[in-house]
């Protein structure tokens, strides 16, 4: 099993919409979870971060996690077509700094 | 502030050579990781270097290696490339007390 899981995808969404990206951890001692965006061709580019059950909100983007069923979710409002791009769910391995990352989920939103 | 600068951007290297990357983090940060990302495996974690010294390290061979000097600037090397080599090479840095890693634009190597 993956130290950190997320959906295949590809997710497609239409403009406007709510789109949700979902993350599964095996490893419970991780206490920190990031969210990044990476484009076509780009670096990944850190979005959300979050430490604590329940949900954290920064403008469009909405971070949840539950440490109890080890998931990680996030949703994005509004979808724009910018937002179209590969998202990556990573959590911190306990101890060290160390990002262990999902495969990513491409994200495609139709105008 | 200025962002995670790596060079070169972009190299192409012989089976069998060895090669040097660069990565210069944000002012102030004294962590450094490096990342490999391929199509096929995603992005993996080589090692993490705090203060001049390795604190981390990934499952990768000991054809990689790495330092980091005390201005922080991190160097990776990769000795005796092989084909599958070829990646992007991501580094991140982070500030002291923080766990928030940003990254660099990478480094596209090509083993050819």
């Amino acid at each position: 099993q993956k130290e950190v899981e997320q959906n295949s995808g590809p997710l497609s969404v239409p403009e406007g919409a709510i789109a949700s990206l979902n993350c599964t951890y095996s490893d419970r001692g991780s206490q920190s979870f990031f969210w990044y965006r990476q484009y076509s061709g780009k670096s990944p580019e850190l979005i959300m971060s979050i430490y604590s059950n329940g949900d954290k909100e920064d403008g469009r983007f909405t971070a949840q996690l539950n440490k109890a069923s080890q998931y990680v979710s996030l949703l994005i409002r509004d979808s724009q077509p910018s937002d179209s791009a590969t998202y990556l769910c990573a959590g911190l391995i306990q101890g060290a700094q160390k990002l262990v990352f999902g495969q990513g989920t491409r994200l495609t939103i139709n105008p | 502030k200025a962002g995670v600068t790596q060079t070169p951007r972009y190299l192409i290297k012989t089976r069998g050579q060895q090669v040097t990357l660069s990565c210069s983090p944000i002012s102030g940060h004294r962590s450094v990781s490096w990342y490999q990302q391929t199509p096929g495996q995603g992005l993996q974690f080589l090692f993490e270097y705090f203060s001049e010294t390795q604190r981390n390290k990934g499952n990768f061979p000991g054809r990689f290696s790495g330092r980091q000097f005390s201005n922080s600037r991190s160097e990776m090397n990769v000795s005796t490339l092989e084909l599958g080599d070829s990646a992007l090479y991501l580094c991140a840095s982070t500030s002291v007390g923080a766990y928030e890693q940003y990254f660099g634009p990478g480094t596209r190597l090509t083993v050819t």
